[in-house]
């Protein structure tokens, strides 16, 4: 049983520019999650996917965005990159059964500096 | 989501047991008490969760309280690994997003360290 993996594990970008981060789900799971992760403080909940819509979303703004594949997989885009966006991207998978989400596995996350 | 309440920080000695306790007085009767922790440089790892009950796995011990209003997670001999920060977290299973429960909302949660 293959774990969360979540690509690049760290990452540059300029004031203004795009990113693109990616994440492969735990093997059998359907639900995936993004949380952002400032320095000291806990994870807060950017938007969950569940056969490949958005499921949820927190307080974060539209140009924050996503997608997941057929597979499961998924991306979290960011556009119009500003200098708070800089923490780290943790992306969550889950297995939906019967309307309920088993427990949680995280992968590493990627660190976003924006300069 | 209910509101959990966490001391920000707790020093245990290694091969000691560690209770982190946990308040939750405002949670809902279809809230379960979920805890995870975040090993450093690590993305938040699942230990433990429970409804009413008293809860043990390989990990750790969760010890709820009869009203619900708190609870207890034990860890019974902790190791230089179990450093690390502990979120408690109510997860209400009535939150069907679309047939999908809701996200786990984080605290700050308690650093825990461990001396050798």
């Amino acid at each position: 049983e293959t774990g969360v993996t979540q690509s690049p594990t760290h990452l540059i970008k300029t004031r203004g520019q795009q990113v693109t981060l990616r994440c492969s789900s735990q093997s059998g799971h359907n639900t995936v999650s993004w949380y952002q992760q400032a320095l000291g403080q806990g994870p807060q909940f950017i938007f969950q996917y569940y056969r490949e819509e958005e499921n949820g979303r927190g307080n974060f703004p539209p140009r924050f965005s996503g997608l997941q594949f057929p597979n499961y997989s998924s991306e979290l885009n960011v556009n119009a990159l500003e200098l708070d966006d800089s923490a780290l991207y943790l992306c969550a998978s889950s297995r939906n059964r019967e309307g309920v989400n088993t427990e949680a596995f995280f992968g590493q996350g990627t660190r976003l500096t924006v300069v | 989501d209910a509101k959990t309440t966490q001391p920000n920080s707790m020093e245990s000695n290694e091969e000691e047991p560690v209770h982190l306790p946990c308040n939750h007085s405002t949670i809902s009767g279809t809230d379960y008490i979920h805890w995870y922790r975040q090993l450093p440089s690590q993305g938040p790892e699942y230990v433990i969760h429970g409804l009413t009950s008293n809860v043990n796995n390989r990990m750790a011990s969760l010890a709820i309280a009869e009203d619900r209003k708190s609870s207890t997670l034990i860890l019974h001999r902790a190791t230089l690994r179990d450093a690390a920060v502990y979120y408690c977290i109510l997860r209400d299973v009535g939150m069907n997003y679309g047939g999908s429960q809701g996200n786990l909302i984080f605290g700050k949660g308690t650093k825990l360290s461990v001396k050798p």
